[in-house]
């Protein structure tokens, strides 16, 4: 069935070090790879998206690859901040259904100051 | 414009009952998705309306069943309650580019 699997589960870095997400989806029609924030008791927020017809995206500190043949995918954050602590989600748009997202089960990313 | 809002935001129910949630899309989305997250999990697609139409459907047991009306704001409800359904149920509207829009989401716990 369709899955994505997410690591690592928590990720400690210190302030201005880089972060890396990696995730791995099964189904070989997807083709909408969104990446979302979720902070403490707050809604998910989207922080940036790739579609399968591009292999990077880039947008200021945060940028994300994707590898159609390995089906898998990665997050990249550089020169981290505090208020990048946060948990993050992958997800893989679901070939069945407009929007349906098939998501990760997050990382738990703190930056130490 | 306004966002995504949710209601309740926090509540409490026991094996057996019924629980109707509410959501209210972003201005002139007409798509509305609900999703379920247990705590620590990723969230979990139970189904999705497009102008008062299920057009999609996770794999949620019919239970599980909802409402989109003409002004594209939705329901979702839950009958004979469960201790497993205790999660955060969040609420997400989009239009055409693919992404969603959440709300705060509306927390139910099941005793």
């Amino acid at each position: 069935g369709e899955n994505v699997e997410q690591h690592p589960s928590t990720l400690s870095v210190q302030e201005g070090d880089s972060a890396v997400i990696k995730c791995t989806y099964s189904d070989s029609a997807s083709n909408y790879f969104p990446w979302y924030k979720q902070e403490l008791g707050k809604r998910p927020q989207l922080i940036i998206d790739i579609r399968s017809n591009v292999g990077e995206k880039k947008d200021q500190r945060i940028a994300v690859t994707l590898n159609k043949t390995a089906k898998h995918f990665s997050l990249h954050i550089t020169e981290t901040q505090p208020e990048d602590s946060a948990v993050y989600f992958c997800a893989a748009s679901s070939p069945s259904g407009t929007y349906k997202y098939i998501f990760g089960t997050g990382t738990r990313l703190k930056v130490l100051a | 414009e306004t966002g995504v809002t949710q209601s309740p935001t926090h509540l409490i129910k026991t094996r057996g009952q019924q629980v109707t949630l509410r959501c209210s899309s972003q201005s002139g989305h007409n798509t509305v998705s609900w999703y379920q997250q247990a705590l620590g999990q990723g969230p979990q697609f139970i189904f999705q309306y497009y102008r008062e139409e299920e057009n999609g459907r996770g794999n949620f047991p019919p239970r599980f069943s909802g409402l989109q009306f003409p002004n594209y704001s939705s329901e979702l409800n839950v009958n004979a309650l469960e201790l497993d359904d205790s999660a955060l149920y969040l609420c997400a509207s989009s239009l055409n580019t693919g992404e969603l829009f959440f709300g705060e989401g509306s927390r139910l716990t099941v005793l």
